[in-house]
């Protein structure tokens, strides 16, 4: 079946630490999308691309960074410049007229 | 710019109650809208769209929800609740189509349901 596969489902981060969240689709979707979700504020957007080595910035993007290398692939590196990293990360992938396929998330929490 | 006002962070109705959960957008061209739904810890799952079609929109596990474009509200119905149906809901906004579209989906801060037995 496809579909996007978000991991891990769970991430420890320590202070000053970078870490990677890998989103993969196999639907052949162009676009991708990282949304960052806290209690009560939504899902507010994070990057996005629409083709392979091609990204633009969210709303929130300070102290995040993004590739897109290849069409099924978007990880997200959480940087030591992002304050308040703990959050539910989700991945989404889309194509036009096929709408919106969204991942199961990754919890990540500052220790 | 687009954005969604989702009127109620929590919304408390009984089995078998109507649900009404209450969204309005704003947006410069035709929008496309969505409904999803999000149980704890999960990602989102898409109940209904609206895509200039047909302004009464049937969802899956039978909710609807119908475009208004004088009152620019999109609301979410369902006649009769069910215990399962205890979860978040989000509405959200696309200027940019259906799917693929330039910037994503723009959402609302979401709506907690919950069901009393």
């Amino acid at each position: 079946d496809g579909g996007i596969t978000q991991s891990p489902k769970y991430l420890f981060r320590k202070e000053g630490q970078n870490v990677t969240l890998s989103c993969e689709q196999n639907l052949n979707h162009d676009a991708m999308y990282w949304y960052r979700q806290d209690p009560g504020q939504g899902l507010r957007l994070i990057y996005y691309s629409q083709i392979v080595n091609d990204f633009q910035k969210g709303d929130i993007a300070e102290g995040y960074s993004v590739s897109r290398e290849k069409k099924e692939s978007f990880p997200l590196t959480v940087t030591s410049a992002q304050k308040n990293p703990t959050a539910f990360y989700l991945c989404a992938s889309s194509r036009a007229n096929y709408g919106y396929t969204f991942g199961s998330g990754t919890r990540l929490t500052v220790v | 710019a687009q954005s969604v006002t989702q009127l109620g962070s929590h919304v408390s109705v009984s089995e078998g109650a109507l649900v009404l959960l209450r969204c309005n957008y704003s947006s410069s061209v035709p929008p496309y809208l969505f409904w999803y739904v999000q149980y704890p810890n999960q990602g989102l799952q898409l109940l209904l769209k609206y895509t200039s079609a047909a302004t009464l929109v049937k969802g899956i596990n039978g909710f609807e929800a119908e475009f208004k474009k004088s009152e620019t509200s999109f609301h979410l119905t369902k006649p009769s609740a069910h215990m399962s149906d205890a979860a978040e809901y989000f509405c959200a906004v696309s200027e940019g189509g259906s799917g693929g579209g330039a910037d994503g989906l723009t959402f609302g801060k979401g709506t907690h349901l919950i069901i009393q037995p």
